[in-house]
């Protein structure tokens, strides 16, 4: 089943804005990762943040992470037309590295 | 380096129809194997994963089976397709030691019953 319930279902911006996705899930995590798909593509992961760690950077892409509200939120800054994609969350809990994947955030960036 | 190939790339077959997809690591052993379905505009469901030769487990009952035959190899299958089994298909592996817990994903597989 569907952990994570990723809002927005679609963004449109235009180049050099900021993007912002977010992400709920429902159970304890391990960690949370991101993830980016491209038109017809397999994943590519982006980011991973632990449970103990409230934000994390990599280039420009910033992930906060709030253990209280079970709640992610992905930003991407400076946004250029390549990031067009979908983008999706993941959660590991328990035992193992089982990932369960939110439904997405479509991503559009206009020139 | 570490790869991961699937094959075909995309398959459209009748509906009571068998199914082989394959799923091939390279650069890697011992790696855990993964299975996905996504349907159109939605997140990954997770089918089987596998943490050995030989070892499967399933999550959702299904249609489908899953077998991983030699080390690196993880195959899905079904007897008897159904119209419910069109999607993509994702093969995904990550280290078994647990070192980095990001998944490595295939380039998929796009299947269509007709």
């Amino acid at each position: 089943s569907q952990q994570g319930e990723e809002d927005p279902q679609a963004l449109s911006i235009q180049e050099g804005e900021n993007a912002t996705m977010n992400c709920s899930y429902k159970t304890s995590i391990n960690n949370l990762q991101w993830y980016r798909q491209n038109s017809g593509r397999g994943l590519v992961h982006l980011i991973l943040i632990r449970s103990n760690e409230r934000e994390k950077h990599s280039g420009r892409l910033r992930v906060t992470l709030d253990t209280s509200k079970k709640s992610s939120s992905l930003l991407i800054t400076a946004s250029r037309a390549a990031d067009t994609a979908s983008y999706f969350c993941a959660t590991t809990g328990g035992g193992g590295n089982k990932l369960t994947f939110g439904t997405g955030t479509q991503l559009k960036v206009e020139l | 380096s570490q790869t991961i190939h699937q094959w075909p790339a995309t398959l459209v077959q009748p509906v009571g129809s068998p199914l082989s997809l394959e799923c091939t690591v390279e650069g890697t052993s011992n790696p855990n194997l993964y299975w996905y379905r996504q349907a159109a505009g939605r997140g990954l469901q997770l089918l089987f994963y596998s943490v050995g030769i030989g070892q499967i487990s399933s999550e959702v009952p299904q249609n489908l089976s899953a077998s991983r035959p030699q080390d690196r190899q993880f195959i899905l299958s079904s007897k008897k397709l159904l119209l419910s089994d069109s999607g993509f298909y994702l093969c995904a592996w990550d280290f078994s030691s647990g070192r980095e817990q990001k998944q490595f994903f295939g380039p998929g597989t796009r299947l269509t019953v007709l």
